[in-house]
């Protein structure tokens, strides 16, 4: 399996709803990345766990909180997010070092 | 930290043209250097990586160069088709955990 997953592909969420963005990879990968992504950007690094442990948190706001429950899974808790929140939401996986990440197909999230 | 400059930010080439996209970064220190195409809605996708150790790698029609002491890396594209149109990506890492992006550059290769 060469393939990080991603669910769900698409989600709209109000301002005050609290949803959670799943991502899952069974290449045996160590770290993990949260990226959001807006339109014509570059990916914008948020949070990197490596070894199940959060070792980079980018400044990020706490409506945006990540989660590793095992060496296989990534989530990212959302709650009272803004409009400006909307945007592609990538998770990665890779072995630190030594290759390039692997990206999930991401989940274009709107915040209404 | 890391500061990665990429350039153009669009460029359009005819088929069968080549098309060169270059990336300087600023930390000496960074030693991975890849390449990442993404077409429109959909996730970006490594192409092509070198490491510092290296000065030049190919893969079919797409080669990266790297120049350490002037800390730039170029990305080549010989024999462009229309399915090369994307935003292609440079990035750098110190094989630490996260890779630094640069803006992008859209290509556009028209028949």
């Amino acid at each position: 399996d060469t393939e990080v997953t991603q669910t769900p592909k698409h989600l709209v969420m109000g301002m005050t709803n609290k949803k959670s963005l799943k991502c899952e990879q069974h290449m045996g990968h160590r770290a993990m990345y949260w990226y959001k992504q807006k339109a014509k950007k570059p990916p914008e690094l948020m949070f990197v766990y490596s070894y199940e442990k959060l070792s980079i948190n980018e400044s990020v706001p706490s409506r945006f909180s990540p989660e590793c429950p095992n060496s296989s899974l990534l989530n990212l808790h959302l709650h009272a997010l803004q409009p400006e929140d909307s945007a592609l939401y990538l998770c990665a996986s890779g072995r630190q070092g030594r290759d390039g990440y692997t990206f999930g197909s991401g989940t274009r999230l709107t915040v209404v | 930290g890391e500061n990665v400059e990429q350039h153009p930010s669009t460029l359009s080439v005819q088929e069968g043209d080549s098309a060169v996209i270059k990336c300087t970064y600023s930390d000496s220190a960074s030693n991975y250097f890849p390449w990442y195409k993404q077409e429109l809605g959909k996730r970006p996708q490594l192409i092509i990586d070198i490491r510092s150790n290296v000065g030049e790698k190919k893969d079919q029609r797409i080669a990266v160069t790297l120049n350490k002491t002037a800390k730039h890396f170029s990305l080549h594209i010989t024999e462009t088709q229309p399915e090369d149109s994307a935003v292609y990506f440079c990035a750098a890492s110190n094989s630490g955990y996260a890779l630094n992006f640069g803006k992008g550059t859209s290509l556009l290769v028209t028949p």
